[in-house]
């Protein structure tokens, strides 16, 4: 389809929980980027792929955060123990070349 | 560092009326693109408008158009006969495009209300 689809569209998770966000990018985009946008509206670049292989992850703290994107399945986000920091609204984003974007609707993850 | 500025927390409009949205943006390459997103309260992400910096015309899409000063490294946004959807928060972002992995730069955001 024309669409970034992202699930869940809201997650609650308790502190020290595991948080796991899906996108499944538009059929024959190549790149896939990920983005945190917390309460102040800023974004912040997480991570970027080329296909399956990681392309930039210069943005993720890598101590929690995990991600993958695998042929024939939805990219992934995974939090690792969560913290109420990480309440944000993540976006991802696909695009055929790096430079034209096409964003999910987003994923809002709550931590209490 | 590539950095984007948007001076302007907060605009307000009258419906029907004119207002531009200014962003400035710091970058030492040549090649890149810029952009203007609108997120409405829904928190879609929804393109309005891209300028490629090779281009001297500005961009237009129907009532958006931007005023791209390249030396200046200013893009603002004009937004004409404004209507009540267009109020939403509006983001600048820019992209290098030497070749680099196409991470968007984003600005902080200016939240426009357009008032009837």
């Amino acid at each position: 389809g024309e669409e970034v689809a992202q699930t869940p569209k809201h997650l609650v998770r308790g502190e020290g929980q595991k948080a796991k966000l899906y996108c499944a990018p538009i059929k024959g985009h190549s790149y896939v980027f990920w983005y945190q946008q917390v309460l102040k509206n800023e974004f912040k670049f997480l991570i970027s792929f080329q296909n399956e292989n990681v392309f930039d992850e210069t943005g993720m703290p890598k101590e929690r955060f995990s991600a993958k994107c695998l042929p024939n399945s939805p990219c992934s986000l995974e939090i690792q123990a969560t913290k109420l920091e990480d309440s944000a609204v993540y976006f991802c984003a696909s695009s055929p070349s790096g430079y034209g974007y096409t964003f999910g609707s987003g994923t809002r993850l709550t931590v209490v | 560092a590539q950095t984007v500025t948007q001076s302007q927390p907060e605009m307000s409009v009258q419906e029907a009326e004119t207002v531009t949205l200014s962003c400035t943006y710091d970058t030492s390459e040549s090649n890149y693109y810029l952009f203007w997103y609108k997120q409405p309260p829904s928190r879609q992400m929804i393109l309005v408008i891209r300028q490629e910096a090779y281009k001297q015309q500005n961009a237009t899409e129907n009532r958006f158009s931007v005023n791209f000063q390249k030396a200046a490294k200013s893009f603002s946004l004009k937004i004409s006969d404004s209507q009540l959807g267009d109020t939403a928060m509006y983001f600048c972002a820019f992209i290098d495009g030497s070749g680099n992995t196409g991470k968007l730069i984003f600005g902080q955001g200016t939240t426009l209300q357009v008032k009837p």
